[in-house]
């Protein structure tokens, strides 16, 4: 995605927890969206910051700082069924980063 | 279900040929968005629509066009197909530019 980076993949074990980063070099910042896509489905919204800080939402949390470009998206008590892939988009800018591919291992 | 409604799910269609991809936003929604997605692929931004008229266009090609109707319903149009083209389409839509979109459950194109 354009001047959005986050890893490729990751994998983590069932039960602990995993932060999935993104930075992000795009102006006129307006916030940030996560979503989720499991493989050929559609992705799905899971959060979105404006405001620098952590957003908590069950089991999944979202953190922005703006001053520094940064995201990241933190699953705990990973279930198998959070084997997908993590998109970050910069909102106002509808690119997507490549995402990043979460394997849980049980 | 999102509220996005995309048709058809599946398509295939030979190369050199035409096909257009229709996109029922949700209700109330103004915005609609179009990415491709290929195989094991990020999903790569095409165009975006608001209120019927282009906002914002992506890495879509000259042969790709795209247009938002006055019913908000929207349709891609795809030419001169090529192998490379086949992909998964999926359409979007938000209220307005910035909040979060909603997407449909997309179109599989496969071009032989």
């Amino acid at each position: 995605g354009q001047n959005i980076d986050q890893p490729t993949e990751m994998t983590a074990t069932e039960g602990a927890i995993v932060q999935i980063n993104c930075t992000y070099q795009t102006s006129g910042f307006n916030g940030l969206f996560w979503y989720q896509q499991h493989a050929g489905e559609a992705p799905t919204f899971l959060s979105y910051n404006v405001l620098d800080g952590l957003e908590e939402k069950g089991r999944f949390s979202s953190f922005l700082s703006r001053s520094k470009g940064y995201s990241y998206l933190l699953l705990k008590e990973l279930q198998m069924k959070d084997s997908a892939s993590y998109l970050c988009a910069a909102a106002g800018k509808s690119t997507f980063g490549d995402g990043t591919t979460l394997t849980v291992k049980p | 279900d999102s509220g996005v409604t995309q048709t058809p799910k599946h398509l295939i269609t030979a190369t050199g040929q035409r096909v257009t991809l229709r996109c029922s936003p949700r209700s109330g929604d103004l915005s609609v968005y179009w990415y491709q997605q290929s195989l094991d692929q990020g999903l790569q931004f095409l165009i975006q629509y608001y209120n019927g008229e282009e906002r914002a266009k992506g890495n879509i090609l000259e042969r790709f066009s795209a247009q938002q109707f006055p019913d908000l319903h929207s349709e891609l149009n795809l030419s001169s197909l090529e192998l490379g083209d086949s992909a998964l389409y999926f359409c979007a839509s938000s209220v307005e530019v910035d909040n979060k979109a909603f997407f449909g459950q997309g179109t599989r194109l496969t071009v032989v």
